[in-house]
Parts: structure tokens; C-alpha cells; sequence
């Protein structure tokens, strides 16, 4: 089981907004990053220190925290936007590193 | 351009070893860590550990200890990750990431190798 908890499957209408969330304690000190994973490729960063986008990353992409919570927010969403989204952050204890369990988003 | 190319697939029987490598260009080789991570089929992402700049610090997570080992060589900007008495259940495929953090209070991975697949089947 991972210590960064994520909703295993999010589905969002074509132009729509999703938000997909990450919980765990860690996130109340570390910040958390986020990254976009299309079958057969390797992850993509979409979002790191919590709300900065990498160059080359759409303004759609943002992202936020709220106590143990951190979200990553897609506004009007593509088809080429379905995919699997994973969080990641420092364990609380900061012997190792964690990912979230990864959600995958359908685009309807 | 900062790039990671990863070797080849591999496939091995079990209680047998790998070696992946993950060569890295583009940026001062020296002023970043690497992370290990893997995937098993349909699974999510699993952390495996890291190496220091100066490839003299490793840390790896707990379910790993014992078995696998991470080094560098500096003079061809080359990381390595050894897997030891490998199992069915690490057929996956083995990512090197570069890291970036900022403050110690933030870590992310960028860029990404393309991935190692290695299989274990007797």
C-alpha cells in the first residue's frame, strides 16, 4: 500500500475540469510533485513544488495543497489528457521517497 | 537537452542478477542525484532508492535493502542499478530519473529514462 493515498480512477467529460487528489501525512511538510504516465511511455513531470509547471507543460495543468492534500487540476480537458497520474513526495519520516498509488483518468 | 538512455531489455531466471544502466548527457552530471523506480505489469510506481552527486551516499528503500546496489561512474556519466536474486515478482520495467529539489522540502523527478524491462521466468 502506498503512504500517498490516490482515487484509483477519475473520469471527466471532454472540456470539462478534473481535479485529482493525494493525501498523506508527509504532505504537511514536503511538497509534492505530479506526474502524467501514457501507456507504454515513461512518466512525464506535469507539476512540481506544488503548483509550478515544467516548460512545455500546458497552462491547464495546476496544482495546489490543503493540508495533507495535494491536487492536481486539469481545466478543459483533452482527450489527449487521458492518462495515469501519479503524486510523489518525501515519506514524513524522510527515510525514502513515495509515490501515490497513481489515478487513472478517463476523458468521455 | 537534457537526456537519459537506459539499456536494453534483459531477461534472466530466477536467483540471478542485472545490471541496468542509465547514462545521462545534457547537464553537469555531477551536481544531481538519481532515483531508481520500477513498474510492475499494470502496476503503479515503486521507489527503489538513490545515489548521491559523488556516487558515495546511497540510500534505498527497505524492501530492497540487501539486494540491490546503485554506483556511478563519473567518467562516463553513467549510473548503474544491481538487482540480486531476482524473483518473478521483479519483472518490471526499472526507470533511472533525474532529481531536482529545491529547499529540502521539495523533490521532483525530471527527466526520466525510457524504461528497462527486465523479465524473470525459469
Amino acid at each position: 500500500s502506498s503512504e500517498l493515498t490516490q482515487d484509483p480512477a477519475v473520469s471527466v467529460a471532454l472540456g470539462q475540469t478534473v481535479r485529482i487528489t493525494c493525501q498523506g501525512d508527509s504532505l504537511r511538510k514536503y511538497h509534492a510533485s505530479w506526474y502524467q504516465q501514457k501507456p507504454g511511455q515513461a512518466p512525464v513531470l506535469v507539476i512540481y513544488r506544488e503548483n509550478n509547471r515544467p516548460s512545455g507543460i500546458p497552462d491547464r495543468f495546476s496544482g495546489s495543497r490543503s493540508g495533507i492534500t495535494a491536487s492536481l487540476t486539469i481545466t478543459g480537458t483533452q482527450a489527449g489528457d487521458e492518462a495515469d497520474y501519479y503524486c510523489y513526495s518525501r515519506h514524513s519520516s524522510g527515510s525514502h521517497w513515495v509515490f501515490g498509488g497513481g489515478t487513472k483518468l478517463a476523458v468521455l | 537537452q537534457v537526456l537519459l538512455v537506459q539499456s536494453g531489455a534483459e531477461v534472466r531466471k530466477p536467483g540471478a542478477s542485472v545490471k541496468v544502466s542509465c547514462k545521462a548527457s545534457g547537464y553537469t552530471f555531477t551536481s544531481h542525484w538519481m532515483h531508481w523506480v520500477r513498474q510492475a505489469p499494470g502496476q503503479g510506481l515503486e521507489w527503489m532508492g538513490l545515489i548521491n552527486p559523488s556516487g558515495d551516499y546511497t540510500m534505498y528503500a527497505q524492501k530492497f535493502q540487501g539486494r540491490v546496489t546503485m554506483t556511478r561512474d563519473m567518467s562516463t556519466s553513467t549510473d548503474y542499478m544491481e538487482l540480486t536474486s531476482l524473483r518473478s515478482e521483479d519483472t518490471a520495467v526499472y526507470y533511472c530519473a533525474r532529481d531536482v529539489s529545491w529547499s529540502d522540502l521539495a523533490w521532483w523527478l525530471d527527466p526520466w529514462g525510457q524504461g528497462t524491462l527486465v523479465s524473470v521466468s525459469s
